[in-house]
């Protein structure tokens, strides 16, 4: 099973609205990452959480929260959103050193 | 920081034709992924390269791991309109404290003809 599970699959949000982005996996990966992809580009890394810790935070803006409850979940907590952050949200998964796998991605209109 | 440079940006083929595609960079990479990824939906792994000079298949799908650790290629054998999408080359590489991360080429988009 290589499954990275993301809900929800399409989200649109206003300006003011407080909304969060989960993803799971059950693959025991001890690393979960978050990435924003634009139309026509490859997919930048936002956030890195190792054993459940935040180990790296790509000069993310504020409004963007990431959380790790525990070691099959991840959310990333929206609020005040401008519309440049609409976009397709990826999550992945990875056991280590090894290869990444990414969930379906949630795409975000901020309107 | 680490690049990549991925070419060709943009493939046109007849169904049946075989593609190749490469990713240079002046940085060492420890892993090679390649993931094809349709429109509006995730990144999909078609192959991962663990070692200098190694070559993986995967179906029609062909990858190595340059000898140098700073380059790979991706062919794909008598293509099918299936194939269409985006490939994506990313090279791994450790950024300290037991985290890696993924530094992505700018992609690949195939099209191919009937």
């Amino acid at each position: 099973d290589t499954e990275v599970t993301q809900t929800p699959k399409h989200l649109v949000m206003g300006m003011t609205n407080k909304k969060s982005l989960k993803c799971e996996q059950h693959m025991g990966h001890r690393a979960m990452y978050w990435y924003k992809q634009k139309a026509k580009k490859p997919p930048e890394l936002m956030f890195v959480y190792s054993y459940e810790k935040l180990s790296i935070n790509e000069s993310v803006p504020s409004r963007f929260s990431p959380e790790c409850p525990n070691s099959s979940l991840l959310n990333l907590h929206l609020h005040a959103l401008q519309p440049e952050d609409s976009a397709l949200y990826l999550c992945a998964s990875s056991p280590g050193s090894a290869e990444a796998f990414f969930g379906q991605g949630t795409r975000l209109t901020v309107v | 920081g680490q690049q990549l440079n991925q070419s060709p940006q943009s493939m046109f083929i007849q169904e049946g034709e075989d593609v190749s595609m490469n990713c240079t960079s002046s940085s060492i990479f420890n892993t090679w992924l390649w993931y094809k990824q349709d429109p509006g939906e995730g990144p999909v792994l078609l192959i991962a390269l663990y070692k200098a000079g190694e070559l993986t298949s995967n179906g029609r799908l062909t990858a190595q791991f340059g000898i140098t650790r700073k380059d790979s290629f991706l062919n794909i054998s008598a293509s099918i309109p299936s194939d269409v999408g985006i490939y994506f080359c990313a090279g791994r590489w450790s950024s300290g404290a037991g985290s890696y991360q993924l530094t992505f080429g700018k992609g690949t988009k195939l099209s191919v003809i009937p």
